[in-house]
């Protein structure tokens, strides 16, 4: 049972527009989200967080907007350059610790 | 400040063989917790170690096990490995504290079970 959705596999933009990557979670008790980014053999990188008390959180090229009514939560991109070509997990804590549930990952491509 | 090493990074075992992983938590970070990442997947939680004891665990069988010493380094041992045990074992050290940490994730050790 996948508590932290991710349904789209993979995503190309092209370089300059923006990347959205998109996520559901299904656990209301979830209350803070997280985003990591994970290049080929390397371990994932934490990106970017969101508390459930925002509903926007901003970081550079980078927002994360969380919908709680539609347990949606959304990573912006803007603009996407050929380095954010990586895949992206979307995850979020069991019982607000560090036991972390994730996503299967959206792959984005950048597009020269 | 040295960063989540693991080892090894590749290898290959048998059916019902046992197997070893190692890692070592980023400077000043006193927990470790072990994600199983099976292709086209995301990483599950395994379990964690906290002050040298297991502080949670996953959906895993109990021939997952683990061990944390003194110096905050770890093992993941797996008895009577099976096929679907191939995958990348990813480490991930963090600093417990009162609220959320984020997790520094090593490279992985990447297992293949024939």
């Amino acid at each position: 049972d996948q508590q932290v959705k991710q349904n789209s596999p993979s995503l190309s933009v092209q370089e300059g527009r923006i990347s959205i990557l998109n996520c559901d979670y299904t656990n209301s008790m979830f209350d803070y989200f997280l985003w990591y980014k994970k290049y080929p053999a390397e371990g994932p990188t934490f990106l970017i967080s969101i508390s459930s008390i925002k509903d926007k959180n901003e970081d550079g090229r980078f927002t994360v907007f969380l919908n709680k009514s539609a347990k949606h939560l959304s990573l912006h991109i803007v603009p996407s350059q050929p380095g954010d070509s990586a895949v992206y997990f979307c995850a979020a804590p069991m019982n607000r610790d560090d036991k972390i549930i994730f996503g299967k990952g959206t792959r984005l491509h950048i597009l020269p | 400040e040295t960063g989540v090493t693991q080892s090894p990074t590749h290898l290959i075992k048998t059916r019902g063989q046992q197997v070893t992983l190692r890692c070592s938590s980023q400077s000043g970070h006193n927990t470790v917790s072990w994600y199983q990442q099976a292709l086209g997947q995301g990483p599950q939680f395994i379990f964690q170690y906290y002050r040298e004891e297991e502080n949670g665990r996953g959906n895993f069988p109990p021939r997952f096990s683990g061990l944390q010493f003194p110096n905050y380094s770890s093992e993941l041992n797996v008895n009577a490995l099976e096929l679907d045990d191939s995958a990348l074992y990813l480490c991930a050290s963090s600093l417990r504290l009162a609220g959320v940490g984020e997790l520094f994730f090593g490279e992985g050790s990447r297992l293949t079970v024939l």
